[in-house]
Formats: C-alpha cells, structure tokens, sequence
C-alpha cells in the first residue's frame, strides 16, 4: 500500500512568517511530486512540482525532495492570511495515479 | 488560460437513482482523471483515460462506469447511489508526451448529495 504522510496540523503562523509542510511517503520508486492547495469546498490548485532532488523556487514557495530520505516539503515565505488553507501533498509512481497525503490545515494569522 | 469544465457544479440525488457527472479537459491534455473526496478526506482515485482508453483504475464501485469519449471529455456514470456517494467529485486533465504524464489540473468539481 502505497502511502503519503503528512502532519494534519493546523499549522499557525503569524502573517510574514515562513510557514513549512512536510510530507514523506512510502514508495521508493516514486518518481514525481506535487504541493496542491486547496481552500474549504473548492478544488486541488497546483502550486508546485518537483521531479529531482534538491529545491525548486517559485515566487514565494520552495520545494524541496530527498528521495533517499524519502521526503518532501514545502515552504511558503512572507505567508499571507490568503495562504490559509489545507495543502496536498502527492505522490505519482511510475505510472498517472496520484496518491495524496491527508493534508496539512495552514492558518495564517494577521 | 482554459481549465477543466465539469458539469453540473451540483447535484442532488435520492437514493437509488442514477447520476452523469461530466468533465471537458484543458485543451490539448488527452488524459482525464477522475477523484472522489468526502467531507475531512483526501481526493481518492476512481479512474483515468488516456486516448479514449481505460488506462488506470483506482477504488471506484462497480455500481460507477466512466468513458472518455473522441472529443476528450469525459463522463462518469453513477447509479444505485447511496448515502454514502455524497461526496465532491473532481476531474483532473493533463497531457502525455513520450510516455511521461505531467502534471494534473483539477476541476472545478461537481458536489453531489444523496438523500
């Protein structure tokens, strides 16, 4: 059983602050990972990809993988109060299914 | 930039009766994929397409079909609903090229509720 971890929060920051998710999963053989965000009753948004160990930045989000440690985790600097909301972590191996962690409740405080 | 359609945004069933979600993808993705989440979960995989073809399967019921039909989009096709079937449906597209699928963009979603 493939499984995807991550800490269900919430996770409090104060508005300026650098908010970090994490999530581990089970599969060594996964090959790709995405951070999606998602606010109460609406739909998965992508925010990152990563495909190779080491951090991706985007704007105000990094990614970052190890896949020896089996491990991957976000950071969001200079959080907003818009950047509340519950952040996916998934996981796709080898072929197009992704499985997706229980998601991690952000709350960012003004 | 287009997104994923779904129709309709909401849905209320009684129980037994049957449902068709659909689901028009981004333009150019030829994989749809389709999620289900109750209230408190993850999205769980039902079933995905690629080129009109079957090429995934996740935990979707026997009681739910799917296609994808030569214009890309997709339907899903729910019946014998039960209480327990209430829950956001997603569609996600995404493109394939040589072999590797990238990355998935959801839907709206298509909420529906069994009474």
């Amino acid at each position: 059983q493939k499984e995807v971890e991550q800490n269900s929060g919430p996770l409090s920051v104060p508005e300026g602050a650098i908010a970090s998710l994490n999530c581990t999963y089970s599969d060594r053989g996964s090959q790709s990972f995405f951070w999606y965000r998602q606010y109460s009753g609406k739909s998965p948004e992508l925010i990152m990809s990563i495909y190779s160990n080491g951090d991706k930045e985007d704007g105000r989000f990094t990614a970052q993988l190890n896949k020896a440690s089996q491990y991957v985790s976000l950071l969001i600097r200079d959080s907003q109060p818009s950047d509340s909301a519950t952040y996916l972590c998934a996981v796709r191996s080898g072929y197009s299914t992704l499985t997706f962690g229980k998601g991690t409740m952000l709350l960012v405080s003004p | 930039a287009a997104g994923v359609i779904q129709s309709p945004r909401h849905l209320i069933k009684e129980k037994r009766e049957t449902a068709t979600l659909k689901c028009y993808p981004i333009p150019r993705h030829d994989t749809v994929y389709w999620y289900q989440q109750g209230p408190g979960q993850d999205p769980q995989f039902l079933i995905s397409f690629y080129e009109k073809m079957q090429s995934d399967k996740g935990s979707i019921p026997d009681r739910f079909s799917a296609q994808q039909f030569s214009d890309y989009h997709s339907e899903l096709n729910m019946s014998s609903l039960e209480l327990g079937d209430s829950a956001l449906y997603f569609c996600a597209s995404s493109l394939r090229l040589a072999g590797e699928y990238y990355e998935q963009y959801f839907g709206p979603g298509t909420r529906l509720t069994v009474t």
